[in-house]
């Protein structure tokens, strides 16, 4: 069954410490990934998205993802963490942009 | 570009009535809408999948004279809870994905802020 698992439902970083959001999938074949940040009353923001190609991928906001085929995994991360980056992640997997199946999320807290 | 809104974002309704909820692409054609329900602490669990004049297709389980899809023109989908009852209340999003003169939105769903429904 497709399914994506995100083991962390709430995370506690201080500011400026380092930050990593684990997401693993199950999936028939490779698929379209993506990292998700949702903030109270607004809607769901893409921070990075990998397909095909370097299976580091860059995205906004300084958050980077890395593809790991063998351990089907799309973790993500932030080197230094800013208290505004407080907010839901949410890890997402499809055969394209179409039919996402989403993770439960990760909740993130970020400490002064 | 590539803005979505949802109107309401929060409504209170009776059990018994139906509550419609708009989606609205601001800046771009949306070829192609996505309703999802998310529960308290929980994943988006898509609904039903809109192209622009045609039927919805929804997912497993969803129901489709339930929740009424109208995607009737390129920048606006409703979906209609009819008849609703204390467990439908839950957060409904939209997304869409589509064309703005020329380029193509298409490489990812963009995202409403969601609408709160109570059902009391």
């Amino acid at each position: 069954a497709q399914s994506v698992t995100q083991p962390d439902i709430h995370i506690t970083v201080s500011e400026g410490a380092s930050l990593e959001l684990r997401c693993n999938y199950s999936y028939g074949a490779t698929p379209y990934l993506f990292w998700y940040v949702q903030s109270p009353g607004q809607g769901l923001q893409l921070l990075l998205k990998y397909f095909s190609g370097d299976t580091l991928v860059q995205g906004i906001k300084g958050f980077e993802a890395e593809f790991k085929r063998s351990q089907s995994s799309f973790n993500l991360r932030k080197p230094s963490v800013h208290w505004s980056d407080a907010a839901e992640y949410f890890c997402a997997v499809g055969r394209n942009t179409d039919k996402l199946i989403f993770g439960t999320g990760t909740r993130l807290q970020v400490f002064p | 570009g590539a803005v979505v809104s949802q109107h309401p974002s929060w409504v209170i309704c009776k059990s018994g009535t139906s509550v419609k909820i708009e989606c609205r692409s601001l800046d771009f054609q949306a070829t192609t809408m996505f309703w999802y329900r998310q529960f308290p602490k929980q994943s988006l669990m898509l609904m039903a999948t809109s192209n622009e004049g045609s039927k919805a297709t929804y997912e497993q389980g969803v129901e489709k004279d339930k929740f009424l899809i109208n995607h009737a023109s390129l920048t606006l989908s409703t979906l209609t809870v009819t008849s609703a009852h204390p467990e439908d209340s839950s957060f409904y999003i939209c997304s869409a994905e589509g064309v703005s003169g020329g380029r193509a939105f298409r490489d990812e769903q963009y995202f409403g802020p969601g609408t709160r429904l109570t059902v009391t």
